[in-house]
């Protein structure tokens, strides 16, 4: 059984294209996160969100927009894709505010070209 | 704001060897919690062990242990008796205790060579 499961696993558009990876997660958590691995491997948070509401909003363009339809699912929405949104992006899901682990998603890697 | 340094960008290894990966975080906190996930070729984000910071104890997991030294805030990560499959990228991480937040370093590339 998959607990973190991310659709598609990889993803090649053009810049100015708009594009959505979706998330879905069975382990029964209330909280769900999109991180960004540049091509550095660095990772870092972009978003979370707990019971459909957001509560970590980084420094990120406002052409990537998350959006919550329960608290099972959280997908990531990005418009006008550019060059430097090519990126490996991680889903995961964890319990609130117990600092509880957080299990990540398989990625999915996506090419703007 | 906490960062998390990881000083070996790549290390390697002989099969049934014993290796250790560094990591070092900044905090002001007393409270939090750290973590090392590893990232085989696969690309997934594997979790291979949690420490609580109040606890004195040092976590292990089978063949995976921590050094945690609190005051020197150090946490390094033992891998005993090598194996093929131990070949990852491995990401120190630290979350401060009540935030969902993860902070990760940059990663350590590890080769267990046969």
């Amino acid at each position: 059984d998959t607990a973190v499961s991310q659709t598609p696993k990889y993803l090649v558009t053009q810049m100015g294209n708009d594009k959505s990876i979706k998330c879905e997660q069975n382990l029964g958590h209330d909280t769900m996160y999109w991180y960004k691995q540049d091509s550095k491997k660095f990772l870092k948070i972009m978003f979370s969100y707990n019971n459909k509401e957001l509560i970590i909003n980084e420094t990120v363009p406002n052409r990537f927009s998350p959006k919550s339809p329960d608290k099972a699912h959280l997908n990531l929405h990005i418009n006008s894709l550019e060059l430097g949104d090519s990126a490996v992006y991680f889903c995961a899901s964890s319990y609130f505010r117990a600092s509880d682990t957080q299990y990540f998603g398989p990625g999915t890697r996506l090419t703007v070209l | 704001a906490q960062t998390v340094t990881q000083s070996q960008p790549e290390m390697s290894v002989q099969e049934a060897e014993t290796v250790t990966l560094s990591c070092t975080y900044d905090t002001s906190e007393n409270n939090y919690y750290l973590f090392w996930y590893k990232q085989p070729p696969s690309r997934q984000m594997i979790l291979v062990i949690r420490q609580e910071a109040y606890k004195q104890q040092n976590a292990t997991e089978n063949r995976f242990s921590v050094n945690f030294q609190k005051a020197a805030k150090s946490f390094s990560l033992k891998i005993s008796d090598s194996q093929l499959g131990d070949t990852a990228m491995y990401f120190c991480a630290f979350m401060q205790g009540g935030s969902e937040k993860l902070v990760f370093g940059k990663g350590t590339k590890l080769t267990v060579n046969p």
